[in-house]
């Protein structure tokens, strides 16, 4: 079965820090997705992530896939109170069942003006 | 146009109503999805469908019965549902299953009463 494990699960920030969001999954798989959902909405793409050692830039946020230690990396670089939000990893099943996503718990980032 | 448009955006519903919830998107994705997610949980799958036929169905209730009439839209018919059930039902498309970036809808908050 198919784990996906986020930390932290909640992260408060100052301004301007940077830090990291990980996420572990338990099985074999070359897919993994990061959205961002902000409260009472849907979930936004962020990166999808489809091979070993990619990393993807979008303004503040960098993302990174390592399918041999199966682990991916959120990372955020002088934060602003705009990316306050919950942010999920997701990674695919593995070949034989590759129609479902497994979703993270979610790591709730606040980020204090 | 990269939208999946979910109606109705908020729903009340007493436990012997039947409603729909309704999902479409015009992006010529031929894979898509129902999710459900309460409160401060990562979104769980419910249906898959691919090419308009359903390909997964995660052990869902048959109070919940999802119909896709063509390859834009995607139904969720409800029936007796329970108050627990109250959640954020969440639709979405991707190009194909598999490896593909999922768009989300806005969701339906659904209560049920």
């Amino acid at each position: 079965e198919l784990k996906v494990e986020q930390n932290p699960l909640f992260l408060s920030m100052q301004e301007g820090k940077n830090y990291t969001i990980y996420c572990n999954y338990s099985t074999t798989s070359d897919r993994l997705y990061w959205y961002r959902q902000d409260p009472g909405k849907s979930l936004e793409s962020l990166f999808v992530l489809l091979s070993n050692g990619a990393v993807k830039q979008e303004g503040r946020l960098m993302a990174s896939l390592d399918t041999k230690a199966r682990l991916s990396t959120l990372h955020i670089t002088a934060a602003v109170h705009d990316l306050s939000a919950t942010y999920f990893c997701a990674v695919d099943m593995p070949p034989n069942r590759d129609d479902k996503i497994i979703f993270g718990k979610g790591t709730r980032l606040h980020i204090l003006p | 146009d990269t939208e999946v448009t979910q109606t109705p955006k908020h729903l009340v519903m007493g436990m012997t109503n039947k409603k729909s919830l309704k999902c479409e998107q015009h992006m010529g994705h031929r894979a898509m999805y129902w999710y459900k997610q309460k409160a401060k949980k990562p979104p769980e799958l419910m249906f898959v469908y691919s090419y308009e036929k359903l390909s997964i169905n995660e052990s869902v209730p048959s109070r919940f019965s999802p119909e896709c009439p063509n390859s834009s839209l995607l139904n969720l018919h409800l029936h007796a549902l329970q108050p627990e059930d109250s959640a954020l039902y969440l639709c979405a498309s991707s190009r194909e299953t598999g490896g593909i970036e999922a768009f989300f809808g806005q969701g339906t908050r659904l209560t049920v009463v």
